[in-house]
Parts: C-alpha cells; sequence; structure tokens
C-alpha cells in the first residue's frame, strides 16, 4: 500500500517560531510537492522538488522554504511562523512516466500559528 | 488570470440526478489531466485520468476539450456517497513535474 506521510496531524505554534513539516513518502517518486489549502482558494503550490537537492517555486513561496536531502523526505520550513501562515499543509508525491501519474497525497498537517 | 478554474459550487442536486463539471486551463501546451475527489477532512485522492479521447468509469465521465480548453465530468445516477469536493489538476507542462489543482467545485447530493 502506497504511503506519503506527514510528520504531525495538528501543530500550534507562536508567531515568530521556525516550523519544520516533514514528509517522507515509500513509492521511491522523483516528483514531491507542498501545498497549502485554505477554504475558497483550493490547493496552492507552494514549493515543488523534482529530484534530490532539486526544488522550484510555486505560486506562493514566499516566507517558506524547503529542503530535499533524500528522496524519500521532503521538507517545509516556515523560517519566522506568521498567523496568515496557519492553514492546512498537504505534501504529494508523484512518479514520472506513463505509469507514475497518480498523485498521492499525506494526510496534512493542521498548522495554527498564535 | 488563473491557470485552472472551476465553478466552486455548491451544486446541490437530488439522488438519482446526473450532474457535471465543467474547469478551463489556460495554458495551451497542458499534457496531463486528471479529477480528484475530495471528502470532509480528507487528503484528495485520483478520481480518474482525462485522456484525449475521453473515458468512463461506471456512472463517471471525463471528456476533454482542447480547443476550448476545459476538462469536465459527468456523474450519472448520483449516490449520496458522491457528496464531496472536485478538483481539476492539470499537468502543465509535458514533463511530470508541477502539477496545478483548482479550487474545487463542491456537491452535495440530497436524499
Amino acid at each position: 500500500d502506497v504511503k506519503v506521510t506527514q510528520s504531525s496531524r495538528y501543530l500550534v505554534k507562536r508567531t515568530g517560531e521556525k516550523v519544520f513539516l516533514e514528509c517522507v513518502q515509500d513509492m521511491d517518486h522523483e516528483n514531491m510537492f507542498w501545498y497549502r489549502q485554505d477554504p475558497g482558494l483550493g490547493l496552492r503550490l507552494i514549493y515543488f522538488s523534482y529530484d534530490v537537492k532539486m526544488k522550484e517555486k510555486g505560486d506562493i513561496p514566499e516566507g517558506y522554504s524547503v529542503s530535499r536531502e533524500k528522496k524519500e523526505r521532503f521538507s517545509l520550513i516556515l523560517e519566522s511562523a506568521s498567523t496568515n501562515q496557519t492553514s492546512m499543509y498537504l505534501c504529494a508525491s508523484r512518479g514520472i512516466g506513463a505509469t507514475g501519474r497518480e498523485a498521492f497525497f499525506g494526510q496534512g498537517t493542521r498548522l495554527t500559528v498564535v | 488570470r488563473k491557470e485552472v478554474e472551476q465553478d466552486p459550487g455548491p451544486f446541490n442536486v437530488p439522488e438519482g440526478a446526473t450532474v457535471a463539471f465543467n474547469c478551463t486551463y489556460s495554458n495551451s501546451a497542458s499534457q496531463s489531466f486528471f479529477w480528484y475527489r475530495q471528502d470532509c477532512r480528507k487528503e484528495p485522492k485520483l478520481l480518474m485520468s482525462v485522456y484525449s479521447s475521453g473515458n468512463e468509469d461506471g456512472r463517471f465521465t471525463a471528456q476533454l476539450n482542447r480547443a476550448s480548453q476545459y476538462i469536465s465530468l459527468l456523474i450519472r445516477d448520483s449516490k449520496l456517497s458522491d457528496s464531496a469536493t472536485y478538483l481539476c489538476v492539470v499537468n502543465p507542462y509535458s514533463s511530470a513535474s508541477k502539477i496545478i489543482f483548482g479550487s474545487g467545485t463542491r456537491l452535495s447530493i440530497r436524499p
């Protein structure tokens, strides 16, 4: 059974804290993604990575950074958390080629910044 | 203009009805298209891919119109369990990298 695992389901952090969200996949997928989901705005792409140590900005990268040191792990970092980063964060992974087109999601991390 | 646009709904239809959603995309070079389903407080899951020739999976039919740059999802004989948010997904490049989600269409089936 394929699996994308996010380290926390719920997090509460204080404004200004550095926050790490971890995501691990066991499918040997090349591509990994971080989205945030807010009511009425859908899923918005923050960053994605198509290979180890490779990353590209998505649509809303400001205030975030990412790290991909190993193929199976993709971390999202909030350098200095702010209240407008309160959201649901979803990690996804996806293979390449004709057989690897489905994206699999983790269960999400609901982050609250107070 | 957003890369992928959907009518947010909600669509509120009776059980047994047929309902259809459209989704438009802005990048004419887009190669791959999908419909995902997201239940309340759950992660999105693939419902079906959308092929150029159109495809059907039971009560669900997906179609692609490249000339007008939209994809559609038709649900026949809707069930209560079809209540969910349906997300249109586009892979705007020829390589399997960035994937873009629409904001979703909420469907509610009433008894």
